[in-house]
């Protein structure tokens, strides 16, 4: 079955500290990857995503992301972290073939501290 | 913000009644996706419209249902609803319904079922 994951339901890191957030993903072929943010009671924010090409994606507010083929895994991370970064994240995957099924992983809460 | 908006913010029903949920896609969009948010939990898909045509759909039994307007705003139907139904309500627009597309998710209706 296809899926997402994202190992940790938490992450906490100190006000500028570099940040990842992980995700892998079982999904077959060459999908799309993205990522999501959603603050308290707000709908899902666009940050970036690989369609193909070079395996760092930039992203909105410094954000960036590492798609590793090999590991299928496509880790968020941000090189000073703020607290304003703190929000929940997404990981999400559309398969390359068989309709237009975005999966998504059950999220991370990045907590940063000042 | 995007300019994805969605109707009623918030929504009170009890079991087996009906429900409609409303959204208005951005400008220049014409494919609309809806997504049920159960609490801390990742987005499911329920399904997908392109031009007025239900193009892909996820696990959801058929009492969900959906359209969308020549002008691709769109509406999600639930009938008979369960306890379960209990969510948060996502729409998101895309300029096209290829796979690569980025989505653009309106701020939700949460959807509470008594």
């Amino acid at each position: 079955a296809q899926s997402v994951a994202q190992p940790e339901d938490q992450v906490n890191v100190a006000e500028g500290n570099p940040l990842t957030v992980k995700c892998t993903y079982s999904v077959s072929g060459n999908p799309y990857l993205f990522w999501y943010v959603q603050y308290p009671n707000r709908g899902l924010q666009f940050l970036l995503k690989y369609i193909t090409g070079d395996n760092l994606v930039k992203g909105s507010y410094g954000f960036e992301a590492e798609f590793n083929k090999s590991q299928t895994s496509f880790h968020l991370k941000k090189p000073s972290a703020l607290v304003s970064d703190s929000a929940l994240y997404f990981c999400a995957v559309r398969p390359d073939t068989g309709g237009f099924k975005t999966i998504f992983g059950a999220g991370t809460r990045l907590f940063v501290k000042a | 913000e995007t300019g994805v908006t969605q109707s009623p913010t918030h929504l009170i029903k009890t079991r087996g009644q009906q429900v409609t949920l409303r959204c208005s896609s951005q400008s220049g969009h014409n494919t609309v996706s809806w997504y049920q948010q159960a609490l801390g939990q990742g987005p499911q898909f329920i399904f997908q419209y392109y031009r007025e045509e239900e193009n892909g759909r996820g696990n959801f039994p058929p009492r969900f249902s959906g359209l969308q307007f020549p002008n691709y705003s769109s509406e999600l139907n639930v009938n008979a609803l369960e306890l379960d139904d209990s969510a948060l309500y996502l729409c998101a627009s895309s300029l096209a319904a290829s796979g690569g597309e980025t989505q653009y998710f309106g701020p939700g209706t949460r959807l509470l079922v008594l």
